[in-house]
């Protein structure tokens, strides 16, 4: 499987700003995701990254919030922009290789707003 | 829409134990369904799979069998240990459309002492 980077590991923001977190992947994937897991509760997917084009968003999250980019097939980047500390959460980056395959996560990133 | 329903943790077994998290999907069409594991302070990472109907996904002594009639993937270990301490979300991934994005459930907790 894959090997997903992602940077930072962690971070402790203060409120009103934002942050850019990095995923980096060892070769070239036709799918990327991005998920937010929030204290203790389940995964919820924020976008899937579309190279070349617009993220998809999912119901709840907008690109004003949660901006994407996908320049190529092995990174993408996520900002969460103007943070207050109800994003303080622990957000993921995974990869997929087509329909019905299982996904491969980063380690995260573990959040955390002032 | 798709939707997992996991049993509620936490879970909490001696070493040795049997281990059975329940899990039952909620599905369209035909979805491929996974177990993930995650240890503390990590990631989530694959446990295993399953992409059709009676298919048994094992590893690590761990196992589960896709049962479309009981739309059921029960996660079952005969004998548990301490290192099997994490949280376990079952997934599935629905076949229809264009994106194989991942529906989550809410997670088991599973304690193993000693």
């Amino acid at each position: 499987s894959a090997v997903i980077s992602q940077k930072p590991s962690r971070d402790i923001c203060q409120r009103g700003t934002s942050l850019t977190i990095q995923c980096q992947v060892d070769s070239q994937v036709t799918m990327m995701f991005w998920y937010r897991q929030q204290p203790g509760q389940s995964l919820t997917l924020i976008a899937t990254a579309n190279q070349g084009s617009e993220a998809t968003y999912e119901s709840g999250f907008v690109i004003d919030k949660f901006p994407i980019s996908r320049p190529n097939l092995t990174f993408s980047t996520l900002t969460v922009s103007n943070m207050s500390p109800e994003d303080s959460s622990i957000y993921l980056c995974s990869v997929g290789r087509g329909e019905g395959q299982p996904q491969h996560f980063g380690d995260g990133t573990r959040l955390s707003i002032l | 829409g798709d939707s997992v329903t996991q049993m509620e943790g936490p879970v909490t077994l001696s070493e040795e134990a049997f281990l059975t998290i329940n899990c039952t999907y909620t599905a369209t069409g035909y979805p491929s369904l996974f177990w993930y594991v995650q240890y503390p302070g990590e990631g989530l990472q694959l446990l295993l799979k399953a992409t059709k109907a009676d298919d048994k996904g094992s590893n690590k002594g761990f196992e589960a069998t896709y049962r479309k009639e009981t739309t059921s993937f029960h996660l079952e270990k005969g004998s548990v240990q301490v290192s099997d301490s994490a949280v376990y979300f079952c997934a599935l991934s629905d076949r229809t459309g264009t994106a194989s994005k991942l529906t989550f459930g809410t997670g088991t907790r599973l304690q193993v002492t000693l």
